[in-house]
């Protein structure tokens, strides 16, 4: 597609409650990241794809956060038994090559806001 | 943990003036980017700086480096309604606080 697409663009849960974000990124990106943006805050990095493998999970924040991009493509974030403190924006951001940390310019998607009651 | 803090947390400046936002951080980087995003949408990239630049300019936006300070700075000339955002430096892939600029008609 032309840009990165998140979905679904607004997502209330109970607590306790299984939720999944999914991200859709530019046509032919390889690399793939997912963030959490708390209201009035940076984005903070949650997890790293460069194509199908997961290279770098050190910022989800507890095990209750799953991530996949199966066919290195669209990615899904899970997050099992939600908590209040999950509640924020969730970002998803493509990029059209790999190197991990080594960064060129990312491609953002709107975001996922997620609200946990 | 984000490694960028940028300076101030908001501005408030008249249409026209030039606004400036700095960012300092902790590690050594291959580059840094400036990013910006208008309220409740997703970030847009604006510049990336490598290491070894000191100054880049595009369009209205003038970015600076110094890597011996570990700080940055952005500064945006004949500021515009539109440019009213939040703005964000990024080095590797952490992300500051941002700067909240409004810019008043």
């Amino acid at each position: 597609g032309a840009g990165v697409s998140q979905s679904p663009r607004y997502k209330v849960a109970k607590r306790g409650q299984d939720v999944a974000l999914r991200c859709d990124p530019i046509s032919g990106h390889v690399s793939l990241f997912w963030y959490q943006q708390a209201l009035g805050q940076g984005p903070e990095f949650l997890t790293y794809f460069q194509n199908e493998a997961q290279l770098d999970k050190s910022g989800l924040p507890s095990d209750r956060f799953f991530a996949e991009r199966p066919e290195g493509s669209v990615s899904t974030l899970k997050i099992q038994r939600t908590q209040q403190e999950d509640s924020a924006v969730y970002l998803c951001a493509s990029r059209s090559w790999g190197g991990g940390a080594v960064t060129g310019e990312l491609f953002f998607g709107e975001g996922s806001r997620l609200t946990v009651l | 943990s984000q490694q960028g803090e940028e300076d101030p947390q908001a501005l408030s400046i008249q249409e026209g003036e030039n606004a400036t936002m700095n960012c300092s951080y902790k590690t050594s980087i291959n580059n840094l980017q400036w990013y910006r995003q208008n309220s409740g949408r997703g970030l847009v990239h604006l510049i990336l700086i490598r290491s070894n630049e000191r100054e880049k300019h595009s369009g209205r936006l003038r970015v600076t480096l110094d890597t011996s300070k570990k700080s940055s700075s952005l500064l945006i000339t004949a500021s515009r309604a539109a440019d009213t955002a939040s703005y964000f430096c990024a080095t590797e892939l952490v992300f500051g606080q941002g700067t909240r600029l409004t810019i008043n008609p």
